[in-house]
């Protein structure tokens, strides 16, 4: 069974401090993974991308990515009310090609003003 | 950026009754995808739609479910007869590039909400 682990939170971040949100996953063959952002009662967004071993900056986001250690990480900086909502991580087992999403349970993330 | 839309936004229906959600994907994407998410819980797969076929489905996605690209945009899920436990949100989305995004990407529609009494 293919898993991919979050903690759902809530995870609640004073506006301008750091959001760290993290997410494991269990099949070791996965090539791709991807951070969405979800408002309540909306359809996932997505935030980032990111393949390779090591850090991928965005603006305010960072993904990291620990093959070895099945660990999948999203940063925000700066965190803003506007940033408050269920962030998903998602896994695909090959780059490209005919293969689904697998999604975690998402962490739900409150900014505090 | 182009859009995944679906119709209707939302839907009620009676337990029992036959349910078409409808959905137009992005017109270069080759693979489609219906996904679903219960209130509260995850975004659960539950089939994928390539070259005509389906290419994978999930155990939810048993003999009441069925998929469909009757023309060359729109791409349907249908719900032969609903039960109570359907009520949830049916994302549909398709996969490929874009002027901003790699070709692996899943882009989601805004979501059809079936409720089921």
């Amino acid at each position: 069974q293919k898993e991919v682990e979050q903690n759902s939170g809530p995870l609640s971040v004073p506006e301008g401090a750091i959001a760290s949100l993290n997410c494991t996953y269990s099949d070791r063959g996965s090539q791709s993974f991807f951070w969405y952002r979800q408002y309540s009662g909306k359809s996932p967004e997505l935030i980032m991308f990111i393949y390779s071993n090591g850090d991928k900056e965005d603006g305010r986001f960072t993904a990291q990515l620990n093959k070895a250690s099945q660990y999948v990480s999203l940063l925000i900086r700066d965190s803003q009310p506007s940033d408050s909502a269920t962030y998903l991580c998602a896994v695909n087992l090959k780059n490209f090609g005919n293969e689904k999403l697998t999604f975690g349970t998402g962490t739900r993330l409150t900014i505090i003003p | 950026e182009p859009e995944v839309t679906q119709t209707p936004s939302h839907q009620v229906t009676q337990m029992g009754q036959e349910v078409i959600l409808r959905c137009v994907p992005i017109s270069n994407h080759l693979y489609f995808y219906w996904y679903r998410q219960i209130l509260g819980q995850k975004v659960e797969f539950l089939v994928s739609f390539y070259n005509n076929e389906i290419s994978e489905k999930s155990e939810i996605f048993d003999d009441q479910f069925s998929v469909e690209r009757p023309d060359g945009s729109n791409f349907t899920l249908k719900i032969r007869s609903t039960k109570l436990e359907d009520s949830a949100m049916y994302f549909c989305a398709s996969m490929g590039g874009g002027a901003t995004r790699p070709a692996n990407v899943l882009t989601f529609g805004a979501g059809s909400r079936l409720t089921v009494l």
